[in-house]
């Protein structure tokens, strides 16, 4: 088992609705999470940051931490086209980050 | 200091060569790490230096692969006899202490071709 799955394909989203985006992980020991958002072409971007259980939320972005249930959640509240993008999720436990495979998000105008 | 930044952009090379990238980190950032990324996948980590120190290299790092931080400072990336498999984008990123849970931030990448 990897160690973050994020399984979802392309998930494509009307401009303005809710991008919902999920991860989950192997490591019980892990404690934190980062989001990094990343363009076709371009490395990644880190958007969001959670390092404790329950919500976090940053402009239009809401980040959730489930430890009991070992999984990350992303919202992106109001898409905007460019939004269009690849969300990957990451696990810094073990001294450096453990990455999703991604999942490609298309807001649609 | 505008972030992390690597070099070169892009690199086209034929098989068997030997390449070099470089990255130069987010001043007094004391950790590096490499990152290697193909198309469809999410990062995967190569190595990481705190300082000048190499501390873990993954299981991905064959022998054709050394990387070095000799001041602590930037970082250079080698791959040696270059191989159609190593065509990919090799990322660098910086964090600015010793935790591993502390934010890193990426530089733009280096693309390579091997041909």
């Amino acid at each position: 088992q990897k160690e973050v799955e994020q399984n979802s394909g392309p998930l494509s989203v009307p401009e303005g609705a809710i991008a919902s985006l999920n991860c989950t992980y192997s490591d019980r020991g892990s404690q934190s999470f980062f989001w990094y958002r990343q363009y076709s072409g371009k490395s990644p971007e880190l958007i969001m940051s959670i390092y404790s259980n329950g919500d976090k939320e940053d402009g239009r972005f809401t980040a959730q931490l489930n430890k009991a249930s070992q999984y990350v959640s992303l919202l992106i509240r109001d898409s905007q086209p460019s939004d269009s993008a690849t969300y990957l999720c990451a696990d810094p436990t073990n001294n450096r980050l453990a990455f999703g495979k991604g999942n490609q998000v298309v807001v649609i105008p | 200091d505008t972030g992390v930044s690597q070099n070169p952009r892009h690199k086209i090379t034929k098989r068997g060569q030997n390449v070099t990238f470089r990255c130069d980190p987010i001043s007094e950032h004391n950790r590096l790490y490499w990152y290697r990324q193909t198309l469809g996948q999410g990062p995967e980590f190569l190595t990481y230096f705190q300082n000048e120190a190499q501390l873990e290299k993954s299981r991905l790092l064959s022998d054709r692969f050394s990387a070095e931080r000799p001041k602590g400072s930037f970082s250079t990336l080698e791959i040696q006899r270059t191989e159609q498999g190593d065509s990919a984008m090799y990322l660098c990123a910086s964090s600015p202490n010793g935790r591993s849970d502390t934010e890193a931030f990426f530089g733009q990448g280096t693309r390579l071709t091997v041909v």
